[in-house]
């Protein structure tokens, strides 16, 4: 059974830094493209970013660009995203997500439940 | 960046009848779309990718269509579970990008 639990969210500062981590199981994880989707409160999904199964290509939506950094560790089987340069809109659940098929599929089969991020003073 | 559009951002419908759903896209995706369901408190469900390709364990009732840059999600007899918040999403080039929901209430 494919399992995604995402950790480090949690209250940081306008300006201050998160990392994200997202442990997975339950499949051949270095097989598998994967994806950082986020929900801010009362809106709708938005997609992030994403990561090939090896580590590369990586890609990114404008609004994060040059301040998230997606990343993976395949000996972990564990996905990261490094948020830094924090504002208040970037409040959000994130969510940690696995590609619907092998190679670098461009669409989502599984999520994980997600971390609330809280940018706050 | 390809902005895609869904409406009406609310149905009100009733158990058993048919939902019909839009979704836009700013530019030709040709038929590189999915749509995902979304209930509170719980992680999206895939639904359709490639337009109209119900996901595994996806039941009939669920259907899509179009390409291009109109696309439509049809549920045929609304059941009291799919009572949700419908996403569509392209995949045909970077960035990929999600339409803003229609919420699908009694």
């Amino acid at each position: 059974e494919v399992q995604l639990l995402e950790s480090g969210g949690g209250l940081v500062q306008p300006g201050g830094s998160l990392r994200l981590s997202c442990a997975a199981s339950g499949f051949t994880f270095n097989s598998y493209a994967m994806y950082w989707v986020r929900q801010a409160p009362g809106k709708g999904l938005e997609w992030l970013s994403a990561i090939g199964g090896s580590g590369d290509p990586t890609f990114y939506a404008d609004s994060v660009k040059g301040r998230f950094t997606i990343s993976r560790d395949n000996s972990k089987n564990t996905l990261y995203l490094q948020m830094s340069s924090l504002s208040p809109e970037d409040t959000a659940v994130y969510y940690c997500a696995k590609a619907a098929g092998g190679a670098f599929t461009p669409w989502i089969g599984y999520w994980g439940q997600g971390t609330l991020v809280t940018v706050s003073s | 960046e390809i902005v895609m559009t869904q409406s009406p951002a609310a149905l009100s419908v009733s158990p058993g009848e048919r939902a019909t759903l839009s979704c836009r896209a700013s530019q030709s995706v040709s038929s590189n779309l999915a749509w995902y369901q979304h209930k509170p408190g719980q992680a999206p469900r895939l639904l359709i990718d490639g337009a109209s390709t119900r996901a595994t364990g996806v039941p009939a009732r669920f259907s899509g269509s179009g390409s291009g840059t109109e696309f439509t999600l049809t549920i045929s007899s609304l059941q009291s579970e799919d009572f949700a918040v419908y996403y569509c999403q392209h995949y045909n080039n970077w960035p990929l990008s999600f339409g803003g929901g229609t919420k699908v209430e009694i």
